[in-house]
């Protein structure tokens, strides 16, 4: 089945720093979505990128939808404290139905004060 | 407004029991999703309810897993009898009108031993 390689898996920075991650795929997809996971809690949709070539922002979070359709990047500015979590990269590829979304492993993100 | 409601928060059953995890959705919304991830893996999308019906279960793993919606209100997946691959978080998520806006539970931890 289609998968989502999402890299790194895991980055320990310091604060104020900016941060980038990305997910790539085989194949296409047709959605692009970035979540975040608090400790105990459920996933939280931050950006959903429809077009390929879509480059969107959500405060000082950016996300693009690659040209190719095959992969897609998270940039965090200025990281701060509270950004800390897991982020997902997810997607809808060909031929999925609406609801059955394809999630990346994780990136577990660390700040440091 | 209430969010996705999950119950057991945590479950610790033994192997060869069986374990029924409820999802109470946003009031309103008509679709509701299942979700399970296992430690260190991706997120995988187990099934999708419109209302009261199975709109796709292509993503649940076998027939141990049971999953109803009552009435198109609350949900609930019962796994009978449990299995030690069977650990992981089980995440319900909902929406009004289908969109990728899903708001996730907190999930429940479930551990087979």
């Amino acid at each position: 089945g289609q998968q989502l390689n999402q890299s790194p898996q895991s980055m320990f920075i310091q604060e104020g720093e900016d941060v980038s991650m990305n997910c790539t795929s085989s194949s296409i997809f047709n959605t692009w979505l970035w979540y975040k996971q608090d400790p105990g809690e459920g996933p939280v949709l931050l950006i959903a990128l429809y077009k390929a070539g879509e480059l969107t922002s959500n405060g000082r979070l950016t996300a693009q939808f690659g040209i190719t359709r095959k992969d897609s990047f998270l940039n965090i500015s200025a990281s701060i404290p509270s950004d800390v979590g897991i982020y997902f990269c997810a997607g809808r590829g060909l031929g999925g139905s609406q609801g059955n979304l394809i999630f990346g492993k994780g990136t577990k993100l660390s700040v440091k004060p | 407004e209430a969010g996705v409601t999950q119950f057991p928060s945590h479950s610790v059953i033994e192997k060869g029991q069986t374990v029924t995890l409820r999802c109470d959705p946003i009031s309103g919304h008509d679709n509701l999703y299942w979700y399970r991830r296992v430690m260190g893996k991706e997120i995988k999308f187990l099934l999708h309810f419109v209302k009261e019906s199975k709109q796709d279960e292509s993503g649940m793993p076998n027939n141990r897993f049971l999953a109803e919606r009552t009435g198109g209100t609350y949900s609930t997946l019962k796994v009978q009898p449990a299995e030690l691959e069977d650990s992981g978080v089980y995440f319900c998520a909902s929406s009004q009108d289908g969109s990728y806006g899903y708001t996730f539970g907190s999930g429940t931890r479930l551990t087979v031993v």
